[in-house]
C-alpha cells in the first residue's frame, strides 16, 4: 500500500513568518494529494488539495507544490496568524471512486504571537 | 445543515465491555469510513463501505465490527477483543467519484 511521510512533526513559528511542511509519498499511481487542518478535539478539515496534474495551487496564504517526479508535496503558508496554530496532515489517494486517503503522521504548527 | 454527526462526544466504557460509536450524515455520500488517531500517530483506516450492505477491513480492523444498514449511518463497535480501545475515533465521507473527504468531530474513546 500507500505509504506517506511528514516532516516536521513539529514547527513552531513566529507570527507573520512563512511555514513550510513536506510530504513524500510512495506509490506512484497517487494522484489526489489533500491537506487537512485539525483543531484541539475537532475533525479534520480540508484546507487545499492538489492533483497530479498540476504543480502548485495557492488559496489566499496557502499554497501546495507537488513534485511527481520526487514523489513529494508540500503546504506553505505564508504570513502565518496564530489561529493557523493546529495540526496539519497530509493525504495521498488513487483518486478513483475508492477513495481511501493515506495519512502523514501530522504537523503540529504553534504560532507565537 | 448537512454534515457528518459522531456521537457521544466523549465516552467511558470499562474494560471487556462492547461498545458502539455512531455515525450520521445527512450529505447523500456513497463512501464512509473510519479512522483511528492516536498521538503521533496519525490516522489509521479501520473499515470504510463504498455502498449499502457492503464494507471492506481497513488497516487495524482486528477488534472492531462495523454495519451499514443505511446510506446515511456507519455505527462502529469496539469489541472487547480490541487491546488498546482507547482513542479518538473519527468518521468520514465523501460522494461517489469524489475523493474530497468530510470528516466529524469526532468520539474520544476511553476504557477504564
Amino acid at each position: 500500500g500507500e505509504n506517506v511521510e511528514q516532516h516536521p512533526s513539529t514547527l513552531s513559528v513566529q507570527e507573520g513568518d512563512s511555514a513550510v511542511i513536506k510530504c513524500t509519498y510512495s506509490d506512484s499511481a497517487s494522484n489526489y494529494f489533500p491537506w487537512y487542518k485539525q483543531e484541539l478535539g475537532k475533525g479534520p478539515q480540508l484546507i487545499i488539495d492538489i492533483r497530479s496534474n498540476v504543480g502548485e495551487k495557492k488559496d489566499q496564504r496557502i499554497a501546495v507544490t507537488l513534485n511527481k517526479t520526487a514523489k513529494h508535496f508540500s503546504l506553505h503558508i505564508t504570513e502565518t496568524q496564530p489561529e493557523d496554530s493546529a495540526v496539519y496532515f497530509c493525504a495521498a489517494s488513487r483518486g478513483s471512486t475508492l477513495g481511501r486517503l493515506y495519512f502523514g503522521r501530522g504537523t503540529q504548527l504553534t504560532v507565537w504571537p | 445543515d448537512g454534515g457528518i454527526t459522531q456521537s457521544p462526544k466523549y465516552l467511558f466504557r470499562k474494560e471487556g465491555q462492547n461498545v458502539t460509536l455512531s455515525c450520521e450524515q445527512n450529505l447523500n455520500h456513497d463512501a464512509m469510513y473510519w479512522y483511528r488517531q492516536d498521538p503521533g500517530q496519525g490516522l489509521r483506516l479501520i473499515y470504510y463501505s463504498q455502498i449499502v450492505n457492503d464494507f471492506q477491513k481497513g488497516d487495524i480492523a482486528e477488534g472492531y465490527s462495523v454495519s451499514r444498514e443505511k446510506k446515511e449511518s456507519f455505527p462502529l463497535t469496539v469489541t472487547s477483543a480490541q487491546k488498546n480501545p482507547t482513542a479518538f475515533y473519527l468518521c468520514a465521507s465523501h460522494p461517489r467519484g469524489y475523493t474530497e473527504a468530510f470528516f466529524g468531530q469526532g468520539t474520544r474513546l476511553t476504557v477504564v
